[in-house]
């Protein structure tokens, strides 16, 4: 069964610092990964997503992340944070044959002025 | 392109009666819709997966009988929480997908539903 573990539940930077959130995953073949950002009371955004194609991915806003499939994980990041970015961050796998979005915990990212 | 809205955003009924929410795919032609539920400070939980003029798939723990989903055309899926109760009261988010399996899940903006 294939499930994501997203490390840490909040993250704290200043603004301009480096953004890094975690995530690593468990699947038999590599999957479908996918990085979804949510804002108070809203609905989810789609950051980028990996395809099997090239192993890093550039999202919107800056944000970026790399396939390792020797360390199962598809951390974000981003070279330098913005107050925006303050938000729940969501990353996710999906089966390459289909089936369910299978969702991390969370993490929510502040940024201090 | 690929805009999913939902209507209402936010809805207070009182309990024993019963709320439609619905999703439309705005640019797209959306094959498969599901329908989440997100508890404060949580993740999402699945609750359905409907395919355009098919019956929903529950998941287990959703009642079929009171979280009733309707997807009649490729841009519109509903779901219907009848006879309403404190303990129903969430955020509901809708996806939706342009085919089944592979396809990115684009999301609605959510509607907040509270039972008094």
């Amino acid at each position: 069964a294939q499930s994501v573990t997203q490390l840490g539940s909040h993250v704290s930077v200043s603004e301009g610092a480096l953004v890094l959130l975690r995530c690593n995953y468990s699947s038999s073949v590599p999957p479908y990964l996918f990085w979804y950002v949510q804002y108070p009371n809203q609905g989810l955004q789609l950051l980028l997503k990996y395809t099997s194609a090239a192993t890093l991915v550039k999202g919107i806003n800056g944000f970026e992340a790399e396939f390792k499939k020797s360390e199962t994980s598809f951390h974000l990041t981003k070279p330098s944070a913005h107050m925006s970015d303050a938000a729940e961050y969501f990353c996710a796998v999906k089966g390459v044959q289909g089936g369910k979005l299978i969702f991390g915990q969370g993490t929510e990212l502040s940024v201090k002025p | 392109g690929a805009v999913v809205s939902q209507h209402p955003s936010w809805v207070i009924c009182k309990s024993g009666t019963s709320v439609k929410i619905e999703c439309r795919s705005l640019d797209f032609q959306a094959t498969t819709m599901f329908w989440y539920r997100q508890f404060p400070k949580q993740s999402l939980m699945l609750m359905a997966t409907s395919n355009e003029g098919s019956k929903a798939t529950y998941e287990q723990g959703v009642e079929k009988d009171k979280f009733l989903i309707n997807h009649a055309s490729l841009t519109l899926s509903t779901l219907t929480v009848t006879s309403a109760h404190p303990e129903d009261s969430s955020f509901y988010i809708c996806s939706a997908s342009q085919a089944s399996g592979t396809d990115t899940q684009y999301f609605g903006p959510g509607t907040r539903l509270t039972v008094l």
